[in-house]
Protein backbone atom coordinates (compact mmCIF):
# COMPACT_ATOMS: atom_id res chain seq x y z
CA UNK A 1 0.00 0.00 0.00
CA UNK A 2 1.57 2.93 -1.01
CA UNK A 3 -1.43 5.80 -0.69
CA UNK A 4 -1.38 8.74 1.23
CA UNK A 5 -4.81 10.61 1.51
CA UNK A 6 -5.08 14.49 1.74
CA UNK A 7 -8.36 16.07 2.59
CA UNK A 8 -10.19 18.11 1.65
CA UNK A 9 -9.97 17.67 -2.16
CA UNK A 10 -10.94 21.35 -3.08
CA UNK A 11 -11.14 24.74 -0.52
CA UNK A 12 -12.01 27.88 -1.44
CA UNK A 13 -11.52 30.59 1.69
CA UNK A 14 -11.29 33.74 1.79
CA UNK A 15 -8.04 36.34 2.90
CA UNK A 16 -9.44 36.74 6.52
CA UNK A 17 -9.85 32.94 6.74
CA UNK A 18 -8.78 29.79 8.96
CA UNK A 19 -8.43 26.37 7.71
CA UNK A 20 -6.78 23.57 7.48
CA UNK A 21 -5.06 21.04 5.16
CA UNK A 22 -5.44 17.49 6.81
CA UNK A 23 -2.54 14.67 5.24
CA UNK A 24 -2.30 11.37 6.15
CA UNK A 25 0.14 7.74 5.42
CA UNK A 26 -0.09 4.34 7.03
CA UNK A 27 3.03 3.08 5.67
CA UNK A 28 5.28 3.53 8.55
CA UNK A 29 7.05 6.45 6.46
CA UNK A 30 8.78 8.74 9.26
CA UNK A 31 9.63 11.61 7.08
CA UNK A 32 6.76 13.86 5.52
CA UNK A 33 6.51 16.99 3.19
CA UNK A 34 4.34 19.71 1.91
CA UNK A 35 5.28 21.00 -1.70
CA UNK A 36 3.22 23.40 -3.17
CA UNK A 37 2.40 23.35 -7.35
CA UNK A 38 1.62 26.07 -9.41
CA UNK A 39 -0.44 26.14 -12.58
CA UNK A 40 2.39 24.62 -15.19
CA UNK A 41 4.81 24.84 -12.78
CA UNK A 42 6.83 21.89 -10.94
CA UNK A 43 5.98 21.23 -7.09
CA UNK A 44 8.38 23.43 -4.80
CA UNK A 45 9.64 21.88 -1.63
CA UNK A 46 7.41 23.85 1.75
CA UNK A 47 8.38 21.89 4.73
CA UNK A 48 10.06 18.91 5.52
CA UNK A 49 9.30 16.51 8.38
CA UNK A 50 11.19 13.91 10.17
CA UNK A 51 10.48 11.56 12.87
CA UNK A 52 7.47 13.78 13.43
CA UNK A 53 9.80 17.18 14.14
CA UNK A 54 10.09 19.96 11.07
CA UNK A 55 14.01 19.84 9.60
CA UNK A 56 13.22 21.74 6.78
CA UNK A 57 11.47 25.23 6.32
CA UNK A 58 11.87 26.60 2.68
CA UNK A 59 11.49 30.31 3.89
CA UNK A 60 7.70 30.13 3.46
CA UNK A 61 5.66 32.72 5.11
CA UNK A 62 4.48 32.51 8.63
CA UNK A 63 0.92 32.63 7.15
CA UNK A 64 1.81 28.77 6.83
CA UNK A 65 1.89 26.73 10.35
CA UNK A 66 2.34 22.94 9.35
CA UNK A 67 2.11 20.79 12.50
CA UNK A 68 2.62 16.84 12.48
CA UNK A 69 0.83 15.44 15.48
CA UNK A 70 1.79 11.90 15.21
CA UNK A 71 3.88 9.78 12.89
CA UNK A 72 0.95 9.47 10.41
CA UNK A 73 -0.54 12.52 10.57
CA UNK A 74 0.75 16.37 8.96
CA UNK A 75 -1.45 19.46 8.82
CA UNK A 76 -1.21 22.60 7.15
CA UNK A 77 -2.28 25.19 9.25
CA UNK A 78 -3.90 28.15 6.58
CA UNK A 79 -4.17 32.13 8.00
CA UNK A 80 -4.67 35.37 6.23
CA UNK A 81 -3.34 33.96 2.54
CA UNK A 82 -2.86 35.83 -0.36
CA UNK A 83 -5.10 35.17 -3.20
CA UNK A 84 -0.97 34.30 -5.00
CA UNK A 85 -1.05 31.03 -2.47
CA UNK A 86 -4.10 29.41 -4.64
CA UNK A 87 -2.71 26.28 -5.83
CA UNK A 88 -2.62 23.10 -5.90
CA UNK A 89 -0.83 22.00 -2.46
CA UNK A 90 0.93 18.29 -2.56
CA UNK A 91 1.89 16.26 0.54
CA UNK A 92 4.22 13.33 0.74
CA UNK A 93 5.68 10.93 2.79
CA UNK A 94 8.68 8.66 2.22
CA UNK A 95 11.20 5.57 4.04
CA UNK A 96 14.49 6.42 4.41
CA UNK A 97 14.70 9.44 2.49
CA UNK A 98 14.36 7.70 -0.59
CA UNK A 99 11.69 7.74 -3.18
CA UNK A 100 8.64 10.53 -1.85
CA UNK A 101 5.13 8.69 -2.47
CA UNK A 102 2.32 11.84 -3.01
CA UNK A 103 -0.83 12.34 -1.71
CA UNK A 104 -3.77 13.83 -4.43
CA UNK A 105 -3.48 17.01 -2.95
CA UNK A 106 -5.56 19.93 -2.23
CA UNK A 107 -6.77 22.36 -4.77
CA UNK A 108 -6.77 25.86 -2.71
CA UNK A 109 -8.23 28.91 -4.44
CA UNK A 110 -7.87 32.29 -2.22
CA UNK A 111 -10.42 34.62 -2.80
CA UNK B 1 18.34 28.98 -11.02
CA UNK B 2 17.04 26.15 -12.36
CA UNK B 3 19.05 22.76 -10.74
CA UNK B 4 17.10 20.09 -12.37
CA UNK B 5 16.30 20.93 -16.12
CA UNK B 6 13.76 19.32 -18.86
CA UNK B 7 14.05 21.05 -21.86
CA UNK B 8 11.69 19.58 -23.78
CA UNK B 9 8.24 20.83 -22.71
CA UNK B 10 6.14 18.30 -24.44
CA UNK B 11 7.30 15.06 -26.94
CA UNK B 12 4.76 13.26 -29.35
CA UNK B 13 5.43 9.28 -29.83
CA UNK B 14 3.60 7.00 -32.21
CA UNK B 15 1.68 4.09 -29.92
CA UNK B 16 4.74 1.13 -29.81
CA UNK B 17 7.41 3.18 -30.41
CA UNK B 18 10.29 4.13 -27.88
CA UNK B 19 9.38 7.72 -25.59
CA UNK B 20 12.76 8.99 -24.62
CA UNK B 21 12.49 12.02 -21.90
CA UNK B 22 15.64 14.25 -21.04
CA UNK B 23 17.14 15.41 -18.10
CA UNK B 24 20.00 17.68 -17.41
CA UNK B 25 21.33 18.40 -13.99
CA UNK B 26 23.72 20.95 -12.48
CA UNK B 27 23.94 20.49 -8.59
CA UNK B 28 27.11 18.03 -8.25
CA UNK B 29 25.71 16.95 -4.73
CA UNK B 30 22.34 15.09 -6.15
CA UNK B 31 22.69 11.31 -5.68
CA UNK B 32 19.46 10.33 -6.16
CA UNK B 33 17.13 10.39 -9.15
CA UNK B 34 13.33 9.95 -9.90
CA UNK B 35 11.06 10.12 -12.15
CA UNK B 36 7.86 10.74 -12.07
CA UNK B 37 3.95 10.77 -13.67
CA UNK B 38 1.38 13.26 -13.16
CA UNK B 39 -1.98 13.53 -14.99
CA UNK B 40 -4.15 16.92 -14.14
CA UNK B 41 -5.33 17.23 -10.84
CA UNK B 42 -3.38 14.32 -9.31
CA UNK B 43 -0.31 14.52 -7.27
CA UNK B 44 3.14 13.13 -9.12
CA UNK B 45 2.93 8.97 -9.13
CA UNK B 46 6.42 7.28 -8.81
CA UNK B 47 8.17 5.49 -11.45
CA UNK B 48 11.43 4.75 -11.49
CA UNK B 49 14.09 5.93 -9.42
CA UNK B 50 17.60 5.55 -9.52
CA UNK B 51 21.04 5.75 -7.38
CA UNK B 52 24.21 8.05 -8.57
CA UNK B 53 25.91 4.66 -7.68
CA UNK B 54 24.22 3.00 -10.97
CA UNK B 55 24.08 3.93 -14.54
CA UNK B 56 21.06 2.06 -15.46
CA UNK B 57 17.99 0.74 -13.83
CA UNK B 58 15.11 -1.36 -15.66
CA UNK B 59 10.97 -1.61 -14.32
CA UNK B 60 9.18 -3.25 -16.94
CA UNK B 61 8.50 -0.90 -20.27
CA UNK B 62 10.49 2.10 -17.86
CA UNK B 63 14.21 2.15 -17.82
CA UNK B 64 16.81 4.95 -16.46
CA UNK B 65 20.25 5.67 -17.75
CA UNK B 66 22.32 7.88 -15.95
CA UNK B 67 25.40 9.52 -17.26
CA UNK B 68 26.86 11.67 -14.00
CA UNK B 69 29.74 12.61 -16.16
CA UNK B 70 27.29 14.35 -18.62
CA UNK B 71 25.22 15.14 -15.36
CA UNK B 72 22.46 13.70 -17.63
CA UNK B 73 19.14 11.06 -17.36
CA UNK B 74 16.64 9.46 -19.67
CA UNK B 75 13.53 7.76 -19.15
CA UNK B 76 12.89 5.61 -21.87
CA UNK B 77 9.38 3.40 -22.22
CA UNK B 78 8.83 0.79 -24.55
CA UNK B 79 6.69 0.36 -26.23
CA UNK B 80 5.01 3.21 -25.67
CA UNK B 81 0.85 2.98 -24.64
CA UNK B 82 -1.68 5.34 -24.83
CA UNK B 83 -2.04 4.89 -20.96
CA UNK B 84 1.85 6.99 -20.96
CA UNK B 85 -0.01 9.89 -22.24
CA UNK B 86 1.28 12.68 -19.31
CA UNK B 87 3.51 14.90 -17.95
CA UNK B 88 6.61 13.71 -16.41
CA UNK B 89 8.84 14.73 -13.97
CA UNK B 90 12.68 14.60 -13.38
CA UNK B 91 13.43 14.90 -9.74
CA UNK B 92 16.99 15.04 -7.91
CA UNK B 93 17.65 14.63 -4.14
CA UNK B 94 20.49 15.28 -2.18
CA UNK B 95 21.67 13.72 0.68
CA UNK B 96 19.75 10.80 0.41
CA UNK B 97 16.12 13.12 0.15
CA UNK B 98 17.11 14.84 3.43
CA UNK B 99 16.01 18.36 1.73
CA UNK B 100 13.09 17.12 -0.70
CA UNK B 101 12.92 16.93 -3.79
CA UNK B 102 14.08 19.34 -6.40
CA UNK B 103 11.79 19.14 -9.37
CA UNK B 104 12.29 19.70 -13.61
CA UNK B 105 9.48 21.69 -14.86
CA UNK B 106 7.98 18.63 -17.06
CA UNK B 107 7.67 17.52 -20.04
CA UNK B 108 4.23 16.52 -21.76
CA UNK B 109 3.93 12.74 -23.37
CA UNK B 110 1.41 12.66 -25.68
CA UNK B 111 1.30 9.38 -27.45
CA UNK B 112 -0.45 8.72 -30.46
CA UNK B 113 -2.50 6.05 -32.21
Amino acid sequence: DTEVTQTPKHLVMGMTNKKSLKCEQHMGHRAMYWYKQKAKKPPELMFVYSYEKLSINESVPSRFSPECPNSSLLNLHLHALQPEDSALYLCASSQNRYEQYFGPGTRLTVT
Amino acid sequence: DQQVKQNSPSLSVQEGRISILNCDYTNSMFDYFLWYKKYPAEGPTFLISISSIKDKNEDGRFTVFLNKSAKHLSLHIVPSQPGDSAVYFCAASALRGADGLTFGKGTHLIIQP
